[in-house]
């Protein structure tokens, strides 16, 4: 089983639609929650960071830690096409020193 | 601010040859890392490096090598190129450790043909 499952979609929603995009993981010593987004022939950026559980929003975007469930979450409200772009999420430990462990990513499209 | 500076953006390499791809990064960042992006497979990890002077292999190192003489530069050597190093190679970097995340290059799209 490997650490960090996502799964890659594609994923096609309407413009304004609410979008769930997930992750799970399997080693409970993660404390350290990211999701990136890459739009295509791009680089990852950074898009939200979460420490330990709970939610964390900025704007149309809301990050949700359950680590009881090992569990995490990113919604976008009212999605727009400017949305649409892979969304990796990523993870750490502690004492994971170098090592950031990323999702496969998921594909989303947001048509007009 | 540049943040991580990749260059060149794409090449087409004939099978045997050679290239490094180069990585700067203006942020006085001390962890700086390579990976290789291919679809449908995630980011794996290449090489790395936590501070000048010092390198470590990460995931995937084979057919590659890496230095670190100075806290801005970390290149990426590929010696021989094979057709299975077609992929897409990013630099990113850190100020310390993971917790905080990365900040990525733009990319480097190769191809070996």
């Amino acid at each position: 089983q490997k650490e960090v499952e996502q799964d890659p979609g594609p994923l096609s929603v309407p413009e304004g639609a609410i979008v769930s995009l997930n992750c799970t993981y399997s080693n409970s010593a993660f404390q350290y929650f990211m999701w990136y987004r890459q739009y295509s022939r791009k680089g990852p950026e950074l898009l939200m960071y979460t420490y330990s559980s709970g939610n964390k929003e900025d704007g149309r975007f809301t990050a949700q830690v359950d680590k009881s469930s090992k569990y995490i979450s990113l919604f976008i409200r009212d999605s727009q096409p400017s949305d649409s772009a892979t969304y990796l999420c990523a993870m750490s430990a502690i004492d994971s020193g170098y090592a950031l462990n990323f999702g496969k990513g998921t594909s989303l499209l947001v048509t007009p | 601010n540049a943040g991580v500076t990749q260059t060149p953006k794409f090449r087409i390499l004939k099978i045997g040859q050679s290239m490094t791809l180069q990585c700067t990064q203006d942020m006085n960042h001390n962890y700086m890392y390579w990976y290789r992006q291919d679809p449908g497979m995630g980011l794996k990890l290449i090489y790395y490096s936590v501070g000048a002077g010092i390198t470590d292999k990460g995931e995937v190192p084979n057919g590659y090598n890496v230095s670190r003489s100075t806290t801005e530069d970390f290149p990426l050597r590929l010696e021989l190129a094979a057709p299975s190093q077609t992929s897409v190679y990013f630099c990113a970097s850190s100020y310390s450790n993971s917790n905080n995340g990365y900040t990525f290059g733009s990319g480097t799209r190769l191809t070996v043909v």
